[in-house]
């Protein structure tokens, strides 16, 4: 069974500081991830995606991926109260005729004032 | 933007009842998906397909079916619902099987 893991949390962090976002995934084929956000109460929402070993920037969101490692994260900067929500990592499942997303439980982040 | 949006918000419904679930996309997408996600279970994947008419189970088929005779609409049916088929059931669509989703709002029901 393909598997996203991620640690629940919840994950509390100051504001102003990094928050670190960690996820590891089982299939050695996957390619691509994604980072989503998902308010209480509402959908998700994507961040970002990677791609390519390495780090990946997007305004306060670095997404790392190391293939090697089987391991992707997301760092925050500057964590804002605003930042308060469930983060999901989803990996790609090449699995039967077209591919499709598997994603992690979820962390729980909460950022305090 | 790309739109996904589902028939319903909120949805109760009695145990036994035929239920659908409406999800339509404005993007000329050709994936669209059926998740459920449940606390502490995550986003589970109902069913999926690629094309009209096409379809593909997912991790938990079991008690749905799916229908998609259109590309921009994919419908979700609850054959006979059960309680333990009360849930939040997102609707997603994507470009292709490995690009990002787009999200409908959410369907929150309730089976009793």
């Amino acid at each position: 069974q393909k598997e996203v893991e991620q640690n629940s949390g919840p994950l509390s962090v100051p504001e102003g500081a990094i928050a670190s976002l960690n996820c590891t995934y089982s299939d050695r084929g996957s390619q691509s991830f994604f980072w989503y956000r998902q308010y209480s109460g509402k959908s998700p929402e994507l961040i970002m995606f990677i791609y390519s070993n390495g780090d990946k920037e997007d305004g306060r969101f670095t997404a790392q991926l190391n293939k090697a490692s089987q391991y992707v994260s997301l760092l925050i900067r500057d964590s804002q109260p605003s930042d308060s929500a469930t983060y999901l990592c989803a990996g790609v499942n090449y699995g039967g005729s077209q591919g499709n997303l598997i994603f992690g439980k979820g962390t729980k982040l909460s950022v305090k004032p | 933007d790309v739109k996904v949006t589902q028939s319903s918000r909120y949805l109760v419904k009695r145990t036994g009842e035929k239920v659908f679930l409406e999800c339509v996309q404005d993007m000329d997408h050709e994936n669209m998906f059926w998740y459920r996600q449940d606390p502490g279970l995550g986003l589970r994947l109902i069913y999926f397909s690629y094309d009209v008419k096409m379809k593909e189970k997912g991790d938990i088929p079991e008690g749905y079916s799916v229908s998609r005779e259109k590309k921009e609409r994919f419908s979700l049916i609850l054959e006979s619902a059960s309680t333990n088929q009360t849930s939040m059931y997102l609707c997603a669509s994507s470009l292709g099987g490995a690009t990002e989703a787009f999200f409908g709002q959410g369907t929150r029901l309730t089976v009793v």
